[in-house]
């Protein structure tokens, strides 16, 4: 079955550095999502992506973010100047609507990267 | 009032019993409800898809939406041991839209 991957499954940087988390997502999706998960909280959404824009993104996802879709398969997520507070595991995750000779693919996820700052 | 309720748990069943998991939600604009299994230090594994209100089964999986109660449940028949995970519901409003998460559910299922 088609999968998400995530690279590096675990980040360790210095705060005030710049990382960035990769994705590739499952080859005929056309939505893609980054989510985070603080260590004992509920996965939050971050932002989405369609269409090379960004389509939704919520509260957290300032201006110390970004994501890019480099490449015809790559996605990424980019943290400038991190700070403490954003050690927590990053998910990525795509999905295929409905329509366009496609059914509903609901969001399958990566498992994740493990970021720690330091 | 939180927009998507779950019981943290933990829930601790015997092997071969039957898990009830549930959540409830606030936003009525939602239509689309999941189940994933999250493994530690795993991501979320999608269980179930269910549009609006209805049931869905799917091995020993069932999940059924109360729309008029804001109410959906997952239950899981014959548990069994490699069934200890945390189950989490998500829901949006759009098949495209950005999914908000219940906090999970442990569930530990006793040999």
């Amino acid at each position: 079955e088609p999968e998400v991957t995530q690279t590096p499954s675990h980040q360790v940087t210095q705060m005030g550095q710049e990382v960035i988390l990769r994705c590739v997502p499952i080859s005929n999706h056309l939505y893609f999502y980054w989510y985070r998960q603080i260590l004992g909280q509920k996965v939050e959404f971050l932002v989405s992506f369609y269409n090379n824009e960004i389509s939704e993104k919520s509260e957290i996802f300032d201006d110390q973010f970004s994501v890019e879709r480099p490449d015809g398969s790559n996605f990424t997520l980019k943290i400038r100047s991190t700070k403490l507070e954003d050690s927590a595991m990053y998910f990525c995750a795509s999905s295929a609507p409905s329509g366009q000779g496609y059914s509903n693919q609901p969001q399958h996820f990566g498992d994740g990267t493990r970021l720690s700052i330091l | 009032q939180k927009e998507v309720e779950q019981d943290p748990g933990p829930l601790s069943v015997p092997e071969g019993a039957i898990v009830s998991l549930n959540c409830t939600y606030s936003n009525s604009a939602f239509q689309y409800f999941m189940w994933y299994r999250q493994y530690s230090r795993k991501g979320p594994e999608l269980l179930m898809y269910t549009y609006s209100s209805g049931n869905k089964e799917d091995g020993r999986f069932t999940a059924q939406v109360d729309k008029s109660s804001k109410y959906i449940s997952l239950f899981i028949r014959d548990s069994q041991p490699s069934d200890s995970a945390t189950y989490l519901c998500a829901m949006t409003t759009d098949s495209w839209g950005k999914f908000q998460f219940g906090a999970g559910t442990q569930v530990v299922v006793t040999p």
